[in-house]
């Protein structure tokens, strides 16, 4: 049982277009991270988002957290062949020596045509 | 600074022999976890040290899994039989103690060891 549900699952779009991956949970979490993962990689950390409400722009990609902290969403503007490559949403649970632990969800495949 | 190496990049056995992966972390870092990435899944935490005591380990399969941190560095997984269900990407990752600012709760991720099992 995922506890972060993801989608769409796979997205192919041409070069320019605008997109938008959800990440939902009926759990809250104390934070909610995005990391892209691309092929023969570990994932690598786009942004943390931790308050409900949030919103932060990294270029030309935007993540917002739900007010209540149990969703977040990914919007990328005028997509690039750069962008290509496998999203994960991670939510953070845990206080003390478990502060950290993560749970992901499957991820988005992306991939943009030039 | 370097990254978080991982090792082998690759390796093929067959069910029931036994295979080991090593990590060495980003140094200072006190933080290691190993996850499981099966194909078309993000990853599942199989157990997180802090320095060289398991901090959780609730979903490794202890009957075949282990792993040990000697030293509070380097870490190894083992995997001992192996079964076809444990084909994957198995990452190992690590993290400082920072709780807040920009880079809160950062997991650095190794490239990964991708097991496949015959």
């Amino acid at each position: 049982t995922q506890l972060l549900e993801q989608s769409p699952q796979f997205l192919s779009i041409q070069e320019g277009e605008n997109l938008t991956v959800y990440c939902n949970s009926s759990s809250v979490f104390s934070s909610l991270q995005w990391y892209r993962q691309e092929p023969g990689e570990g994932p690598v950390l786009l942004v943390t988002v931790v308050t409900g409400g949030e919103v932060k722009k990294l270029k030309r990609l935007t993540f917002q957290f739900g007010d209540a902290r149990k969703d977040s969403s990914l919007h990328i503007t005028a997509a690039q062949p750069g962008d290509t490559g496998l999203y994960l949403c991670a939510g953070g649970r845990g206080r003390g020596s478990t502060l950290g632990r993560l749970y992901f969800g499957r991820g988005t495949q992306l991939t943009v045509w030039p | 600074e370097a990254g978080v190496a991982q090792s082998p990049r690759y390796k093929i056995i067959e069910k029931r022999q036994s295979v080991a992966f090593w990590c060495n972390p980003i140094s200072g870092h006190a933080t290691l976890y190993w996850y499981q990435q099966i194909l078309g899944q993000g990853p599942k935490l199989l157990i997180q040290f802090q320095n060289n005591g398991v901090v959780d380990d609730s979903q490794l399969p202890k009957d075949r899994f282990s792993a040990e941190r000697l030293k509070g560095v380097d870490s190894t997984l083992k995997i001992q039989p192996a079964k076809l269900e444990d084909s994957a990407v198995y990452l190992c990752a690590s993290r400082t103690v920072r709780t807040s600012g920009e880079r809160y709760n950062e997991q650095f991720f190794g490239p990964g060891t991708r097991l496949t099992v015959l």
